[in-house]
């Protein structure tokens, strides 16, 4: 019963190539949002939606695509793969939007490599 | 946004002992929350301390708050080999949490 889900786990890809990560949430919370961490395990936020509408979106190159289809789901696609991109992004969700005393939920990760 | 930051060092201990760790945020809270993340494992939310409250317990774990030193300590007592992960503290409103950069913790068996 697997509260956050991520696909895939790993990804591994050549520069330039597009890719997509998948999130889904069993918990029915309204928020959710991708974060990335990189090597030295810093962790930042880069989106967060809030029944299916965006909410944060961080300074992210455009190359970064959220996608909500119902507020369950939140994908991640990214154009142009770029070396930098390479990272563990995190999916985590949390109960209804505007307050910061919720908890937030994370998935185990999808960690992608940029060859 | 505000951020969490600990102080950057890993820390060592042997099973049994106690392990403290230490976040500083810059700006005003209205919470401050402790997550724990085990290798290639997602981030656990551990607890939450509200700006009003000075100290906060959950099992082996207990949370301090000085809101005028803008600080916070993650107190571990009695550690066991699966405390050894990296503690994260984080901040923020409006679901926009800031993290800090986590601090390693290894118990030794």
């Amino acid at each position: 019963d697997t509260a956050v889900s991520q696909t895939p786990k790993y990804l591994v890809t050549q520069m330039g190539n597009d890719k997509s990560i998948k999130c889904e949430q069993n918990l029915g919370h309204d928020t959710m949002y991708w974060y990335k961490q990189d090597s030295k395990k810093f962790l930042k936020i880069m989106f967060s939606y809030n029944n299916k509408e965006l909410i944060i979106n961080e300074t992210v190159p455009n190359r970064f695509s959220p996608k909500s289809p119902d507020k369950a789901h939140l994908n991640l696609h990214i154009n142009s793969l770029e070396l930098g991109d390479s990272a563990v992004y995190f999916c985590a969700s949390s109960r209804a939007g505007g307050s910061s005393y919720n908890e937030q939920f994370f998935g185990p990760g999808t960690r992608l490599t940029v060859l | 946004s505000q951020q969490g930051e600990e102080d950057p060092q890993a820390l060592s201990i042997q099973e049994g002992e106690n392990a403290t760790m230490n976040c500083s945020y810059k700006t005003s809270i209205n919470n401050l929350q402790w997550y724990r993340q085990n290798s290639g494992r997602g981030l656990v939310h551990l607890i939450l301390i509200r700006s009003n409250e000075r100290e906060k317990h959950s099992g082996r774990l207990r949370v301090t708050l000085d809101t005028s030193k803008k600080s916070s300590s993650l107190l571990i007592t009695a550690s066991r080999a699966a405390d050894t992960a990296s503690y994260f503290c984080a901040t923020g409103g409006n679901n926009r949490l800031a993290f800090g950069k986590g601090n390693q913790v290894v118990v030794i068996p």
